[in-house]
């Protein structure tokens, strides 16, 4: 079964430093996510993307956040100035239509140090 | 803003004892209703979608209903391995794209 693949699983920087999430989504999904969840909390929506553009992005989602879809297959989340509140679990999804479910990857264990 | 609330926060069960899970939606708008499962230090995995009051998904041990406020996930006579996070969201008519979700109900199963 197709499935979203993430890289790395684990990802240790210094306060200040920029980071790439990197994601491989479904190859035939149209609808690329980013989620987060800190620890013991809500998994939360960061940001969506389709048609080669962001569709709907959340407050958390600030000037240090960005996203990008260099090629056919990756789909990247940059944080540029990484903060110590930065640290959770980053979630990758990807879905085929606008309301289809969301399909999600394991997830980049980002920890700023 | 789409409010979901999960109860209850925690279920200790034994192998075998049946039971279900809530799922409180934000009622207007509401275009799908999400149950998902999620293991320690791993992503959400897709379950069910539920779209409409009265229809329901049934996967093994596992069903989903809806109703016009809220969704239970019933687990019939649950073994060990269905210990996890059962995680409820919804898309609403506010947001094309974005999935609110619940806190969450951690499944224990002892054998």
């Amino acid at each position: 079964e197709p499935e979203v693949t993430q890289t790395p699983s684990h990802q240790v920087t210094q306060m200040g430093q920029e980071v790439i999430l990197r994601c491989v989504p479904i190859s035939n999904h149209l609808y690329f996510y980013w989620y987060r969840q800190i620890l013991g909390q809500k998994v939360e929506f960061l940001v969506s993307f389709y048609n080669n553009e962001i569709s709907e992005k959340s407050e958390i989602f600030d000037d240090q956040f960005s996203v990008e879809r260099p090629d056919g297959s990756n789909f990247t989340l940059k944080i540029r100035s990484t903060k110590l509140e930065d640290s959770a679990m980053y979630f990758c999804a990807s879905g085929g239509g606008r309301d289809s479910p969301l399909h999600f990857g394991n997830g980049t264990r980002l920890t700023v140090t | 803003e789409d409010q979901v609330t999960q109860s209850p926060e925690a279920l200790r069960l034994q192998e075998g004892e049946s039971s279900s899970l809530n799922c409180s939606y934000t009622v207007s708008g509401l275009r799908g209703l999400f149950w998902y499962r999620q293991d320690p230090g791993k992503g959400p995995e897709f379950l069910f979608t539920l779209y409409s009051a009265g229809e329901e998904k049934e996967k093994e041990r596992l069903k989903a209903t809806l109703t016009k406020k809220e969704s239970f996930l019933h687990i019939t006579a649950p073994k060990p391995e269905d210990s996890a996070t059962y995680l409820c969201a919804q898309i609403s008519g506010g947001s094309n794209y974005k999935l609110t979700f619940g806190k969450g109900t951690l499944l224990t199963v002892n054998p």
